[in-house]
């Protein structure tokens, strides 16, 4: 059984406070992946990596980095937390090959930025 | 950049009825189409998923069709029940693993 899990369920953060997300899968997985959830607006994909040390971005990457120093973690960071980065985050992981299309996710995080 | 629309935001039908939620995406180099599930305060979970070189597939009481002319995909459940309502999603793969997902649409089912 595939299990994504994350660091934490609830954070609260300052603005301009720097913090990190992290993301940790057991199934040896290529690919992983940081979205957003806003009401209304679905899942927007943040960042992706496909291998370590990799990484691409998404649809909304602006105020965001990453790090997959290991296979296993992928690391979301925001560098100054702002209240617009105040959602719902969330991590998934996929393999590479034959039905390596399903992305399993985390429990997600809920981040609020005050 | 590849974009997918979903219709409706919000569906309410009544306990037995069927529900159709619909989907269209912009770029033609999809392959892939899952639907997750997700339940409130919990994960999305994969429900279920077509390939491009798929019309329809069905699954119990769930059904995906999709059409590569048209660009979209739908998802249908029949004979609905209160465990149905949930928020789903749709999504379309690119060739590069690059996931795109719909807004959402939340089902109520109405015992």
């Amino acid at each position: 059984d595939v299990k994504v899990t994350q660091s934490s369920r609830y954070l609260v953060k300052r603005t301009g406070e720097k913090v990190f997300l992290e993301c940790v899968q057991d199934m040896d997985h290529e690919n992983m992946f940081w979205y957003r959830q806003d009401p209304g607006l679905g899942l927007r994909l943040i960042y992706f990596s496909y291998d370590v040390k990799m990484k691409e971005k998404g649809d909304i990457p602006e105020g965001y980095s990453v790090s997959r120093e290991k296979k296993e973690r992928f690391s979301l960071i925001l560098e100054s937390a702002s209240t617009n980065q105040t959602s719902m985050y969330l991590c998934a992981s996929s393999i590479t090959g034959g039905g390596g299309e399903t992305q399993y996710f985390g429990p997600g995080t809920r981040l609020l930025v005050l | 950049g590849e974009n997918v629309e979903q219709h409706p935001s919000t569906l309410s039908v009544q306990e037995g009825d069927s529900a159709v939620i619909k989907c269209t995406y912009s770029d033609s180099a999809s392959n892939y189409f899952p639907w997750y599930k997700q339940e409130l305060g919990k994960r999305p979970q994969l429900i279920i998923d077509i390939r491009s070189n798929v019309g329809e597939k069905k699954d119990q009481r769930i059904a995906v069709t999709l059409n590569k002319t048209a660009k979209h995909f739908s998802l249908h459940i029949t004979e609905t029940q209160p465990e149905d309502s949930a928020v789903y999603f749709c999504a379309a793969r690119l060739d590069n693993n690059d996931m795109r997902f719909g807004a959402g649409t939340r089902l109520t089912v109405k015992p």
